[in-house]
């Protein structure tokens, strides 16, 4: 099966900075990757995805890059804020299984 | 439009006990995932399920633990003869047919095995 592997566990920020995230994946079949936001006792929210064959994608302050020669991921939060602080979860599917392969996830904090 | 709803969010059992999971999916949407998150873990994936057919049980424990979607109502999770290492949160997701990999998690249950 799948694995995904991320990095670092713990980041911390200066408000205003830029967090990354990075992720990596074993097989090379995964062609869906999701990123979840997850505040501590609520549910994983999916804050953005893309597919394979799209090397980078951006919604406002969050982009997410994908090297799929390298077969890693990453998430990119500018101008961070306070309320990004959370735990956030990468995950793969493989095609054809739809079920999601998750990351160990990193704690964020931004420091106001 | 309601999102994926959980019930109960918190579960307390004996051991020995049976903890019965639910979940209502988002309107319209057909697909419906469990997944379990131990503390300070990640999630992780126990069973794929569309309506009256389980597609993927690959992560689900061989003994105590079941799951089903019937044509009608929520798709539970049971667990029987409940361990202290069943406690975890049990998140359920759901995704639309035409957009099977979007998954969109209910809040969770919180199971604690006394």
């Amino acid at each position: 099966g799948e694995n995904v592997e991320q990095h670092p566990s713990t980041l911390s920020v200066q408000e205003g900075d830029s967090a990354v995230i990075k992720c990596t994946y074993s097989d090379s079949a995964s062609n869906y990757f999701p990123w979840y936001k997850q505040e501590l006792g609520k549910r994983p929210q999916l804050i953005i995805d893309i597919r394979s064959n799209v090397g980078e994608k951006k919604d406002q302050r969050i982009a997410v890059t994908l090297n799929k020669t390298a077969k890693h991921f990453s998430l990119h939060i500018t101008e961070t804020q306070p309320e990004d602080s959370a735990v956030y979860f990468c995950a793969a599917s493989i095609r054809g299984a739809n079920n999601l392969f998750f990351g160990t996830g990193t704690r964020l904090t931004v420091i106001p | 439009n309601a999102g994926v709803m959980q019930n109960p969010r918190h579960l307390v059992r004996r051991r020995g006990q049976e903890a019965r999971l639910r979940c209502s999916p988002m309107k319209g949407h057909s697909h419906v995932y469990w997944y379990r998150q131990l503390p300070e873990e990640g999630l992780k994936f126990m069973v794929y399920l569309q309506k009256e057919n389980i597609i993927d049980e690959s992560g689900m424990p061989k003994e105590r633990f079941s799951a089903e979607f019937p044509k009608e109502g929520p798709s539970i999770l049971r667990i029987q003869q409940v361990v202290r290492g069943d406690s975890a949160a049990y998140f359920c997701a759901s995704s639309p047919p035409y957009n099977q990999e979007t998954q969109y998690f209910g809040p969770g249950t919180r199971l604690l095995v006394l």
